[in-house]
């Protein structure tokens, strides 16, 4: 069974442009959540997703945003991207409401 | 907002020694999970824990779920070289399955 796939890897963007990041989940898979990862803050939810419907959000600037279309594959936008949005942007999808995640390798953003 | 405090923030162990690391909390969770992350990858699922009180073991992994819900605890037997990385202690509130509050990780360096 495939795993939850992250593309692209790796980025580098300049501060002002816009980046999207896209995520696969497992089959079957229905919830897709996404967290920022940095040295500073840990791991940060900063949404779920569940049948195309934003479930929860975390406490981040409206400039984050993401979408999950009908066949659950999700993508998470960042615009007016700023030095401090540099992280590891990590995807998870879910199966059941116990909490238990399956998360992709993750995408490493880096802004000039 | 809610915060894990997990401690210790690094370990350095030799190889077969045990490890403890917990996670403490001012609220109340309904589910507890520990996760592992190696270098370049996302973390992955080790025990997840649903019930106060609840000893769960995975191999050489045992984790508690806290009786009074606010913390939880990770045990390591007979650490070996593979075992080096990042441990997560996460806790979930309500049924929502993607929202998960994260501590910021116990760094584990086992030297052979």
């Amino acid at each position: 069974k495939a795993g939850v796939t992250q593309t692209p890897r790796y980025l580098i963007k300049t501060r002002g442009q816009q980046v999207t990041l896209s995520c696969s989940p497992i089959s079957g898979h229905r919830s897709v959540s996404w967290y920022q990862q940095t040295p500073g803050q840990g791991l940060q939810f900063l949404f779920e997703y569940f049948s195309e419907t934003q479930r929860n959000k975390g406490n981040f600037p409206g400039r984050f945003s993401g979408r999950q279309f009908s066949n659950s594959r999700s993508e998470m936008n960042v615009s007016t991207l700023e030095l401090g949005d540099s992280a590891l942007y990590l995807c998870a999808s879910s199966l059941k409401n116990t909490g238990e995640l399956f998360f992709g390798e993750g995408s490493r953003l880096t802004v000039l | 907002g809610q915060q894990l405090n997990q401690s210790p923030q690094s370990m350095f162990i030799q190889e077969g020694e045990d490890v403890s690391m917990n996670c403490t909390s001012s609220s109340i969770f309904n589910t507890w999970l520990w996760y592992k992350q190696d270098p370049g990858e996302g973390p992955v699922l080790l025990i997840a824990l649903y019930k106060a009180g609840e000893l769960t073991s995975n191999g050489r992994l045992t984790a508690q779920f806290g009786i009074t819900r606010k913390d939880s605890f990770l045990n390591i037997s007979a650490s070996i070289p593979s075992d080096v990385g990042i441990y997560f202690c996460a806790g979930q509130q309500g049924t929502n399955a993607g929202k998960s509050t994260f501590g910021d990780g116990t760094t584990l360096t086992v030297k052979p």
